[in-house]
């Protein structure tokens, strides 16, 4: 089974102060994990995701993201907030497609972030 | 980059009516996937579909949830008899086959109004 929880419903920051987004997971299996961006009545857009390799990944926009499997974490971080990063962020996991997963996504509850000039 | 298209974007119906949400995924896609999100609520998934089959669904996907592939490039979900608890925007997504879940790529999503 997999879990995805975000921590923070709402988050605030100033522009120009570094975002920190929080994530854990749960998942039996080796972890596939994403992050999604929702802008204002728009669909979901894949800003990063882990599947194998480096741990430390990078998304667009200037976001990363840092798979620590012994604190079962993917943090969503930026620098630097610009007014444009307002919106609504989802961590969500995946396990390796196969073997009946057929490749769904679970997603955490989403954390609105907040950028004040 | 190609794009996953759903319509109508907005839907609003009576309740105990039935409704047709569309979706044109990706054209060498062959992963389908419906999710929803009820409003201030997280995205939900609802089913996966592949080969022409249902290969996963939700305790969500109920009896009166159905999905097709009629044509080879719509991706249908069909809800019979609708409840006021249907009411969330309702997202398709696709995959490519060798891609899978490393990256689905998501419409903008057909909001449902169920009065």
């Amino acid at each position: 089974a997999q879990s995805v929880t975000q921590l923070g419903s709402h988050v605030s920051v100033s522009e120009g102060a570094l975002v920190l987004l929080r994530c854990n997971y749960s998942s039996s299996v080796p972890p596939y994990l994403f992050w999604y961006v929702q802008y204002p009545n728009q669909g979901l857009q894949l800003l990063l995701k882990y599947t194998t390799g480096a741990t430390l990944v990078k998304g667009i926009n200037g976001f990363e993201a840092e798979f620590k499997k012994s604190e079962t974490s993917f943090h969503l971080t930026k620098p630097s907030a610009h007014m444009s990063d307002a919106a609504e962020y989802f961590c969500a996991v995946s396990g390796l497609h196969g073997s009946g997963n057929t490749g769904k996504l679970i997603f955490g509850q989403g954390t609105t972030l907040q950028v004040k000039p | 980059e190609p794009e996953v298209t759903q319509t109508p974007s907005h839907q609003v119906t009576q309740m105990g009516q039935e409704v047709i949400l569309r979706c044109v995924p990706i054209s060498n896609h062959l992963y389908f996937y419906w999710y929803r999100q009820i409003l201030g609520q997280k995205v939900e998934f609802l089913v996966s579909f592949y080969n022409n089959e249902i290969s996963e669904k939700s305790e969500i996907f109920d009896d009166q949830f159905s999905v097709e592939r009629p044509d080879g490039s719509n991706f249908t979900l069909k809800i019979r008899s609708t409840k006021l608890e249907d009411s969330a925007m309702y997202f398709c997504a696709s995959s490519h086959p060798t891609a899978t879940n490393e990256k689905l790529f998501f419409g903008s999503g057909t909001q449902l109004s169920v009065l």
